[in-house]
């Protein structure tokens, strides 16, 4: 199975301040017919886990246009140019191309 | 505004069988655009992919689970089941029925709210 690799596993973040969450797996995500399926789920505390980004860098309707994906191959990032207290709950990425699908560990993201 | 509903017994004894139903409501779940899934989650873990079922009725299963899970679809009532078989206290976890679309198995659009099941003599 690729494994899905997140860090740091908690960050404590100042309201307003961006955050940075790392995804990096065992295999390139690349298909082949060059698509990436590369996703980022939000679950805040004792809800079901939301999408927030597919496909590397695409919001999903509704996300505040602070978050935001990106990278490539085996390196992925999620970031929140300036953090909320709804943003509170854990993170996580997971990938689509190679079968079955997994899931990274989750990074919590708390407020100072 | 599609909803996903989870339901089934909280409570499994070991190397019982454990089944779940998931209700779709505020749209068909005979669509040929999506798959209908499980996942779970152990308390305070990650996520684990467990399978998924078509309209139609094929099912894709993780391996790591393939020999005891079984995922079924009934389209006359809007509703798709787990059964895992043979449990053990590993299996306890809040079990989530899902939506996928697109063309990737991470595309997993809409969520129920979770059914935690407990295994425990």
């Amino acid at each position: 199975d690729v494994v899905m690799t997140q860090s740091p596993l908690s960050l404590p973040v100042t309201l307003g301040q961006p955050a940075s969450i790392s995804c990096r797996s065992s295999q390139s995500l690349v298909y082949s017919n060059g698509n990436t399926y590369l996703y980022w789920f939000q679950q805040r505390p004792g809800q079901s886990p939301r999408r927030l980004i597919y496909k590397v860098s695409n919001r999903d309707s509704g996300v505040p246009d602070r978050f935001s994906g990106s990278g490539s191959g085996t390196d992925f990032t999620l970031r929140i140019s300036r953090v909320e207290a709804e943003d509170v709950g854990v993170y996580y990425c997971m990938q689509g191309t190679h079968w079955p699908p997994t899931f990274g560990g989750g990074t919590k993201v708390e407020i100072k | 505004q599609l909803q996903l509903q989870e339901s089934g017994p909280g409570l499994v004894k070991p190397s019982e069988t454990l089944s779940l139903t998931c209700s779709v409501s505020g749209g068909s779940i005979s669509s040929s655009s999506y798959y209908w899934g499980w996942i779970r989650q152990p308390p305070g873990k990650g996520l684990e992919f467990i399978g998924a079922i078509s309209y139609s009725g094929n099912t894709f299963y993780n391996p790591s689970l393939k020999s005891r899970v079984t995922i079924s679809v009934d389209t006359s009532k809007n509703q798709f089941s787990l059964r895992l078989s043979s449990v053990t206290d590993a299996d306890t976890a809040v079990y989530y029925c899902a939506r996928r679309a697109g063309s990737s198995w991470a595309d997993f659009d809409y969520w129920g709210q979770g059914s935690l099941v407990t295994v425990s003599s």
